[in-house]
């Protein structure tokens, strides 16, 4: 099983507020991901990081903002959410350093965001 | 084109049949290439990774055709807890930041 864990599973929330949804992963891992992923629909990368103090967007843009001050923690946070920004945001870990390059990404459970 | 294209779903099977998935990528210079699965409103779980010879994990073989830019996925003998959609992805190597690229997924239903 993959220890890469994200809350909430589930966020209801009005327009305009803040929020900061979490990832934490404690296998060591330097390559973290965001993906966006409406129901049915495929998986879009938003945003990545290969390390500490490392972020870069993703293929898809959002307005979303990320940061890697620690190596286990990748947050990502919605200054002003909209209801455009209801989806499901999946975080990945991958590869711990000196690893072989085809390692697998694990995916967290997930956050079902609502914005209402 | 996007990068990474799978078969058009869903797949409707009796338990027991044989099904197989294609999907094809666009950039030459991929490097790694997986199959994952996804039950609804679950996160994606690795089912198996593409190597270059072919692989076979009990009921489930993948190719890869790197010719024709391709990867295939078999399932043989289909139990009903095969039923997910299953995603496959792509990694490029030239891109420095190695994250995967997913197909939209293949939806697999298998009945009873």
């Amino acid at each position: 099983e993959a220890d890469i864990y994200q809350t909430p599973r589930y966020l209801v929330i009005g327009t305009g507020k803040k929020i900061t949804l979490e990832c934490s992963q404690t296998m060591g891992h330097d390559k973290m991901y965001w993906y966006q992923q409406d129901p049915g629909m495929e998986l879009h990368l938003i945003h990545y990081s290969y390390g500490v103090n490392s972020t870069e967007k993703g293929d898809l843009s959002s307005e979303s903002t990320v940061s890697r001050i620690r190596t286990e923690h990748f947050p990502l946070t919605l200054e002003s959410a909209r209801p455009s920004h209801t989806s499901q945001y999946l975080c990945a870990s991958r590869g711990a350093l000196g690893q072989g390059m085809n390692t697998e990404a694990f995916f967290g459970q997930g956050t079902r965001l609502t914005v209402v | 084109r996007k990068e990474v294209e799978q078969d058009p779903g869903p797949f409707n099977v009796p338990e027991g049949a044989t099904v197989a998935f294609n999907c094809t990528y666009s950039n030459s210079a991929s490097q790694s290439f997986f199959w994952y699965r996804q039950d609804c409103r679950k996160e994606p779980k690795l089912l198996m990774s593409v190597y270059s010879s072919g692989n076979e994990d009990g009921r489930f073989t993948a190719q890869l055709n790197r010719a024709s830019q391709y990867i295939s996925l078999l399932i043989r003998d289909s139990k009903l807890s095969d039923s997910a959609t299953y995603l496959c992805a792509v990694r490029l190597m030239d891109t420095g930041r190695r994250a995967l690229t997913f197909g939209s997924g293949t939806r697999l239903q298998v009945q009873p």
